[in-house]
């Protein structure tokens, strides 16, 4: 079993819905959760980061965190054609492990 | 924001030639750099920890002789990919983070694309 799933997709969605992206995962010891955003062919890009459970809002964006079911989401609101990326979840605890990332399109 | 460079950002070299990536973390200290690769369409796959001061640490399976790492200094770390071979063609990237090795804010490199002939 991998530390980290999440499903790589492809995701695609009509501008200006609301995006959910999920991820689970097995270590216990994870304590930071980050949300990382890639365009093609470019390094990843920190969108949020949360410490523990609970929920955090950047403007359109929200991350969640459940450390009872191992469980973390980004939520995208009102999603637009520059949202169009591959987002990746993150952990840190002893050491920090991506998922495999799942690529968004959002359609005009 | 805080910014890491590396360069080349695309290279293109021979089959038993070796190639060096430079990482630099541009406003601040980095006393650990991680090294990444990635393949299309696949997530990125930790390769190793490079630590100023000391050796690096390599994750399982990752060959520490063909990936050479050394920390010169507090702001970079550079990767060599010995002898390299058309199967180490891939994307690799470098972080750093600001805070410490455990930091959850961890300041990623552009890439750099390796395509080796």
């Amino acid at each position: 079993q991998k530390e980290v799933e999440q499903d790589p997709g492809p995701l695609s969605v009509p501008e200006g819905a609301i995006v959910s992206l999920n991820c689970t995962y097995s270590n216990s010891a994870f304590q930071y959760f980050m949300w990382y955003r890639q365009y093609s062919r470019k390094g990843p890009e920190l969108l949020m980061y949360t410490y523990s459970s609970g929920n955090k809002e950047d403007g359109r964006f929200t991350a969640q965190v459940d450390k009872s079911s191992k469980y973390i989401s980004l939520f995208i609101r009102d999603s637009q054609p520059s949202d169009s990326a591959t987002y990746l979840c993150a952990m840190s605890g002893e050491g920090m492990r991506f998922g495999a990332g799942t690529r968004l399109t959002v359609k005009p | 924001g805080a910014v890491v460079s590396q360069h080349p950002s695309w290279v293109i070299c021979k089959s038993g030639t070796s190639v060096k990536i430079e990482c630099r973390s541009l406003d601040f200290q980095a006393t650990t750099m991680f090294w990444y690769r990635q393949f299309p369409k696949q997530s990125l796959m930790l390769m190793a920890t490079s630590n100023e001061g000391s050796k690096a640490t390599y994750e399982q399976g990752v060959e520490k002789d063909k990936f050479l790492i050394n920390h010169a200094s507090l702001t970079l770390s550079t990767l060599t990919v010995t002898s390299a071979h058309p199967e180490d063609s891939s994307f690799y990237i470098c972080s750093a983070p600001r805070g410490g090795r455990g930091s959850y804010e961890q300041y990623f490199g552009p890439g750099t694309r390796l395509t080796v002939t």
